[in-house]
């Protein structure tokens, strides 16, 4: 009940495309989902996060899009850039017994943007 | 504002071992997670700390332990090393609790058992 799965593992999008990552959660307690990007040698980046009363939140380039009864959830990049090339991973947190900060990740995306 | 910080990056230990690594979090911030980065197991939550407190745990041995101290500066300590404790350790910190808090997280400190 407590895991994120994540999928594709990994990505391959050409530049100016649009990539997109989807994550699915079974503890309906949960209320939080960050989204975080990750490059080698260095520890996630928080990108952006919502919670289940919105069902959308955009910032920048990045969309957020949540489907609560679906409980899933999933993280657009618009016009992907070579620079957006790294792993991402989704989470999720909640407040109940032994949730608070704690955040459960999913497996990670490895995205790869070409020219 | 600076970030989280992790010391030291690296560390090469021995099997049976122990070893000490410290957060600094970001000013202002009162609570520090820790979590451990394998490529097998992916992102693991190992406790969180806030005002001097262990207020969760997740689910590692009693060798990992940890604490915080009244900067909430905090430092995590592994008994007995294990190859098996080869791992990213990551830090997180944020301005309080509860599960809507943004967490930030330093570079980690990249662990590696002989």
């Amino acid at each position: 009940q407590q895991q994120v799965k994540q999928s594709p593992q990994s990505l391959i999008v050409q530049k100016g495309g649009i990539s997109i990552i989807n994550c699915a959660y079974e503890n309906t307690a949960f209320d939080y989902f960050p989204w975080y990007q990750q490059f080698p040698g260095k520890g996630p980046a928080l990108l952006i996060a919502i919670r289940p009363d919105v069902s959308e939140k955009k910032e920048g380039r990045f969309t957020i899009s949540f489907n609560k009864s679906a409980k899933q959830f999933s993280l657009h990049i618009m016009d992907s850039q070579p620079g957006d090339s790294a792993t991402y991973f989704c989470a999720a947190s909640g407040s109940f017994t032994g949730g608070g900060n704690k955040l459960t990740f999913g497996t990670g995306t490895q995205l790869k943007v070409e020219l | 504002k600076a970030g989280v910080t992790q010391t030291p990056r690296y560390l090469i230990k021995t099997r049976g071992q122990q070893v000490t690594l410290s957060c600094s979090p970001i000013s202002g911030h009162r609570s520090v997670s820790w979590y451990q980065q394998t490529p097998g197991q992916g992102l693991q939550f190992l406790f969180e700390y806030f005002s001097e407190t262990q207020r969760n745990k997740g689910n590692f041995p009693g060798r990992f332990s940890g604490r915080q101290f009244s900067n909430s500066r905090s430092e995590m300590n592994v008994s007995t090393l294990e190859l098996g404790d080869s791992a990213l350790y990551l830090c997180a910190s944020s301005l309080d609790r509860g599960s809507n808090q943004p967490q930030h997280f330093g570079d980690g400190t990249r662990l590696s058992i002989l």
